[in-house]
This record gives structure tokens, sequence and C-alpha cells, in this order.
């Protein structure tokens, strides 16, 4: 099954703890992204990648850090988490630019608490 | 700068009744725009898109027509149902296609 996986699903961390949430695509997919989703303010996007070693910044990325040394993993590691990083995050793929307009497929999500 | 600004929810709506969702965009140069619909405990599936002034973006009943003099991709549909219940999220990509804006969601409720 064509799929975006993302881990962990729920995470509960403490200031200061260096985590890491992965996100693998099986897609064959170029285009990957992050995204934090907190309400009100909707989706807000963090990194983006084009291609393996190919990562640039979205709207914000502050507190983030990503790599994409393979194509198919994406993860996001957030080196000294704080407690207004606590959000839903979601990470994404697309065929983009192969393939018209950039169709993002997502994963299901991770929801990270930083105490 | 870029930004999508959307209808405030929540929605409630009785079956079969007429839904549309405003959504207004500011942008640079030709953005593309999508509705996305997020069911309960998932991820943001694609519902819709258009990509140039006029196109008219369609979907399981679903429509949104790409209006450049007024800067707005309304989501519409004739008669909703229960399973129609989610919440909706407006969205553009800029020129490059590379960065994504998105609104703040509809919630929508429908009830038998």
């Amino acid at each position: 099954e064509a799929q975006v996986t993302q881990n962990p699903r729920y995470l509960i961390t403490v200031t200061g703890k260096k985590l890491t949430v992965t996100c693998s695509q099986n897609m064959n997919h170029e285009y990957m992204s992050w995204y934090r989703q907190d309400p009100g303010l909707g989706l807000r996007q963090i990194y983006y990648s084009m291609n393996v070693e190919v990562t640039d910044k979205g709207d914000v990325p502050e507190g983030y850090k990503v790599s994409r040394k393979e194509k198919r993993n994406f993860p996001l590691i957030l080196e000294s988490p704080s407690p207004n990083q606590t959000s839903l995050y979601f990470c994404a793929s697309s065929l983009f630019p192969v393939v018209g307009a950039n169709v993002l497929t997502f994963g299901a999500g991770s929801r990270l608490t930083v105490l | 700068g870029n930004s999508v600004t959307q209808m405030e929810g929540p929605v409630t709506l009785s079956e079969e009744a007429f839904l549309t969702i405003n959504c207004t965009y500011t942008a640079t140069g030709y953005p593309s725009l999508f509705w996305y619909v997020q069911y309960p405990g998932e991820g943001l599936q694609l519902l819709l898109k258009a990509t140039k002034a006029d196109d008219k973006g369609s979907n399981k009943g679903f429509e949104a027509t790409y209006r450049k003099e007024t800067t707005s991709f309304h989501l519409e549909k004739g008669s909703v149902q229960v399973s129609d219940s989610a919440v909706y999220f407006c969205a553009l990509s800029e020129n490059t296609g590379n960065q994504f804006y998105f609104g703040t969601g509809t919630s929508l409720t429908v009830i038998p």
C-alpha cells in the first residue's frame, strides 16, 4: 500500500531531551515536507526537501532540523525541545515536480508533548 | 507575502443542506490552490485542486473555482451527507510549488 509512515505517533518528552520523528514513504517521491498543526493556526510548513541532500526552510523552521540522506526518509529532529513545540506534526510527500501541481500525500500525524 | 484566510467554524448543517466554506488568499505570482480534508485521527487528504485562474476543481460532489479577480477559492457542495463531517483546509502553493500555506481549517458537522 502506498503510504507515508511516521513514528512515533504519540510522544511525551521533557524540555531539552533530543528527539527524532521519522518519516518514510514507499512511493519513490522526490518531494517531502514537514508541517505542524496548532489550534487556530492551521498547518504551517517547517522544512521541505526537493531531493536527496536538498532541503530548505519553510515558514517556521526555528528549533528544528531535517536531513535527506535517502530518498524515502525525511526525519525531523528537535535538538532541544521546548514546550512551545508541543504540537501535532505531519509529514507529506509528492511526485512534484515530476507531475503537475504539488499534490501532497500526508502521513497520519505524530502528536508530540514537551513538558 | 502569501497567506490564506478561511471561514471560521465550526459549521453545523443538516443532511442534504447546501455547503459553502469561504476561502480567500494573498499571493505573489500564480499560485496553485487546494482543498484538503481531514477526518478524525487521520492525516489530510486532497479533496480538489485548481492550478490557474477560472479552473474549477471538483470531486465527490464538492466544487471550487479559482477566482483571480476576487482572490477566492470557495468550497461548495449542493447536498451534504453525514459522512462529509470533517475539517476542511484551504491551501495554496506558490509559484515554484515548494512552499505551502494553509488556512486555519473549518470544522464541519453534518447531522442526520
